[in-house]
């Protein structure tokens, strides 16, 4: 069966690392997208991909970056871990066929910057 | 900026009843108006959208009314069941992207 994965589920980190994320669909989905979800917020927009080597900005974007080089993979990179980016993190992708705009969410990643 | 916001951060209901979880939203120009469940410790599940050019949409015991007039959204649950406990994110999407509100917790009583 068709699924989505993130890896790490928990990831424990200091302050200024580099640190990222992965997300790996086998739906054979064009668009895939990076949410943060933290209390009050509800799920926040990062960054979302429409194919490979497409990448474009969300509405938190800043300390984030990803790449699409293949359909399957969309990792996140915290560039220097800051303790604000501390939050559950889902992946998700969706088909983008006409009509069809529901996401596929991964299980989540819980970061924790110290 | 957009903003999609909800009437209650809790929603307490008895098991049997009906669920009414209420939803307002501030951009007009979206395609799609829908509706997400979160369970504990898992990832956001798709339940049912509406096109914007729509007022009502049912599905398998649920119903999305959606009120342009008062930018109003709503989740009827028919018959709520234990397994309805959950977090309901409403939202909108245009190209693809979805935006988000925060949330409303249902507490399902036996």
């Amino acid at each position: 069966d068709a699924e989505i994965t993130q890896s790490p589920r928990h990831k424990i980190t200091e302050t200024g690392r580099q640190v990222t994320l992965a997300c790996h669909q086998t739906w054979n989905h064009n668009n895939m997208f990076w949410y943060r979800q933290d209390l009050g917020h509800g799920l926040r927009l990062i960054h979302y991909s429409y194919g490979v080597q497409d990448t474009n900005k969300g509405e938190v974007s800043d300390g984030y970056s990803v790449s699409r080089s293949n359909t399957e993979d969309l990792p996140l990179t915290l560039e220097s871990a800051a303790s604000s980016q501390t939050s559950v993190y889902f992946c998700a992708s969706s088909g983008g066929l006409a009509g069809t705009y529901e996401q596929y969410f991964g299980p989540g990643t819980r970061l924790t910057v110290t | 900026g957009e903003s999609v916001g909800l009437h209650l951060p809790t929603l307490s209901v008895q098991e049997g009843d009906n669920s009414i979880i209420n939803c307002a939203y501030s951009n007009s120009a979206s395609d799609y108006f829908i509706w997400y469940k979160q369970e504990s410790g898992k990832g956001p599940q798709f339940i049912i959208d509406i096109r914007s050019n729509m007022d009502k949409r049912q599905g398998q015991r649920v119903t999305v009314l959606l009120n342009k007039t008062v930018k109003h959204l709503s989740l009827q649950i028919a018959a709520t069941q234990p397994g309805d406990s959950a977090v309901y994110f409403c939202g909108h999407t245009g190209g693809f992207k979805t935006i988000f509100g925060a949330g409303t917790r249902l507490f399902v009583k036996a």
